[in-house]
Parts: C-alpha cells; structure tokens; sequence
C-alpha cells in the first residue's frame, strides 16, 4: 500500500529557533498535501493545504508567516515552524492525496514538537 | 461550510459485544465522502471505512458497517465481536473540495 514517510518524528527545540519537518509519498505521486495539527487528546486541525508548484492555501487562524509550507515536487512537502515557541508544542501530522477524489488519504506517521 | 459533529468523546464496550459510535456532518457540496479513520496510541491513523454520498448501500469492512443516513446528515460506525485491538480514537470525517475535515473524535475502551 502507499507509504507517506514523515520525519523527523519527534524534535525537541529551543525556544526562538525554526523546525523543519518533511513529508515524503515514497510511492505515488501527490498533487496535494494536508497538514494537521493535534493537540492532546483532541481532533486534526487542518492547518493548511499544500499544492505542489504552487503557494499553500492556510486556514483561517493560521500564521502564514509561523508555518511555511514548501510543496517543491509530487513526492515532497515541507512545514517549517519558524522562531518556534512553547505554544507550538504540538503533534503535527502530513497526508497526502494520490489524486483521485474521494479516496483515502495516507498519512504520515506524525512528528511531536517540544519548544522549551 | 464543512463540519464533523462527534457527540460522544468516549465509549467502552465489553470484548465480542457490539458498539455503534455516532457521527453527523454538514457539507454544502453535492459530491462529498465519508470516513472512519482509527488512532491507535502509536498516533498512525489508520482508514476504517470510507463511504460514497452518492451511494446508497451502507459500505462494510469484515467487522465494520456505517449506517449512512443521507437525509439526516448522520453517519454511525458499528463495530461487531468488538476486540481489544479495536480500542483507539476513532475520527469521522467528510471530504469535500479537497478539503478533509475531522470530527472531534470518540474514544473507545475495549474491556476484557
């Protein structure tokens, strides 16, 4: 089946310094990437839609300017989490969409940020 | 606007028995999908079940049945001979636009 890798999968930070995280599909194509943040014990909230050669499409609430989403290829996507602070403390999660409407989305397997 | 309504944070259900978690959804859009993903503790989320608007027959998945009430927006997962495997988060969602909304989640516990 279709793996989406995601890495690193847990960082530890200083407050003030910039995380990047990658989003691979290792073996489909993805026009589209999504990226989720979770807190504790709570739901995915889409923070932002990503299309690759194009700019991401953010959700409402979501600092453009804190998360920068690279999508560069169809088989990679970015989020980088700039000056993080103790507030961005999160699991960020990536999936990817092979294309076809409706189907399933693959995920990745999440990476948890810490800012100390 | 697109929203995921799930009105039971957590649920717990006795090993083999049956247990049915509850989902109702908003969408403007007239071509949309329904899906059951699973989070286990390692956080991987996991499809379940996934449900076309347009059809009419419940989807099923061995164990796993929705019953899809169009209608009524409402979209309920049973899970049958339930399994101490099964316990996890369990996320309802809606896809429309490209766009993959989440509901609030439903715990499960699976007691032995």
């Amino acid at each position: 089946g279709a793996v989406v890798s995601q890495h690193p999968s847990r960082v530890i930070c200083k407050s003030g310094t910039s995380v990047k995280i990658e989003c691979r599909s290792l073996d489909f194509q993805a026009t589209t990437m999504f990226w989720y943040r979770q807190f504790p014990k709570q739901s995915l909230m889409l923070m932002a839609t990503s299309n690759e050669g194009s700019k991401a499409t953010y959700e409402q609430g979501v600092e453009k300017d804190k998360f920068l989403i690279n999508h560069a290829s169809l088989t990679l996507s970015t989020l980088t989490v700039t000056s993080a602070h103790p507030e961005d403390s999160s699991f960020y999660i990536c999936s990817a969409d092979p294309g076809q409407y409706g189907e399933k989305l693959f995920f990745g397997s999440g990476t948890q940020l810490s800012v100390l | 606007a697109q929203t995921v309504t799930q009105s039971q944070p957590e649920m717990s259900v006795q090993e083999a028995e049956t247990v049915t978690l509850s989902c109702t959804y908003d969408t403007s859009e007239s071509d949309y999908y329904l899906f059951w993903y699973k989070q286990p503790p390692s956080r991987q989320m996991i499809l379940v079940i996934r449900q076309e608007a347009y059809k009419q027959q419940n989807a099923t998945e061995n164990r796993f049945s929705v019953n899809f009430q169009k209608a009524a927006k409402s979209f309920s997962l049973k899970i049958s001979d339930s399994q101490l495997g099964d316990a996890a988060m369990y996320f309802c969602a809606s896809s429309g636009t490209y766009k993959y909304i989440f509901g609030t989640g439903t715990r499960l516990k699976v007691l032995a």
